[in-house]
């Protein structure tokens, strides 16, 4: 079963109106969370890194106040994308690992995606 | 230089063909190595760890070479349903540190 849960699966919005993107790790405790947005065709692309009790850190390009990254607890990061445009529209992905996994091999886990439609 | 290369492909192969996937990392220190799936608006879902010593999963064969810094994926007697895209992730250490490659798009022709 799934071990990352994102919600929701898909979502249309209006212009200008602003859209909540959750992700829950459901097995483990993650201090960590990856936000990644994914265009048709092309490859993820690492948004920002979720860090509980602190601020994100995002990568070069992205706005952090129009992406807006709130993880205040060991299970949940959740993403806004405020005064989302069409452009907004993309497929955006969660992941994150188990930092106390068996093993140092522990690989990431992601959520199931969530298909953004601005119009 | 990007800490993860792939190239992307398109791979476009007969049903039944062996096709190979290479993928290289530019950090000596990174420490664990995955390939993962991901078809179409879909999320990726790992398909193997890789192994110092390879490791094979029927059809499947994963190798690292760390001397040059690069892993493999090694498809055999390819399936119509291995069409997706191919990811190699690198982990250098520590949650914080996990690098996707570009992904390299299969598409296994009947």
């Amino acid at each position: 079963g799934a071990v990352v849960s994102q919600h929701p699966s898909w979502v249309i919005c209006k212009s200008g109106t602003s859209v909540k993107i959750e992700c829950r790790s459901l097995d483990f405790q993650a201090t960590t969370m990856f936000w990644y947005r994914q265009f048709p065709k092309q490859s993820l692309m690492l948004m920002a890194t979720s860090n509980e009790g602190s601020k994100a850190t995002y990568e070069q390009g992205v706005e952090k106040d129009k992406f807006l990254i709130n993880h205040a607890s060991l299970t949940l990061s959740t993403l806004t994308v405020t005064s989302a445009h069409p452009e907004d529209s993309s497929f955006y992905i969660c992941s994150a690992r188990d930092p106390l996994g068996r093993t140092m091999n522990t690989e990431a886990f992601f959520g199931q995606g969530t298909r953004l439609t601005v119009v | 230089r990007k800490e993860v290369e792939q190239d992307p492909g398109p791979f476009n192969v007969p049903e039944g063909a062996t096709v190979a996937f290479n993928c290289t990392y530019s950090n000596s220190a990174s420490q664990s190595f995955f390939w993962y799936r991901q078809d179409c608006r879909k999320e990726p879902k790992l398909l193997m760890s890789v192994y110092s010593s390879g490791n094979e999963d029927g059809r499947f064969t994963a190798q690292l070479n760390r001397a040059s810094q690069y892993i493999s994926l090694l498809i055999r007697d390819s399936k119509l349903s291995d069409s997706a895209t191919y990811l190699c992730v690198v982990i250098r250490g520590g949650a914080n540190n996990l690098f996707f490659g570009t992904g390299t798009r299969l598409t296994v022709i009947p």
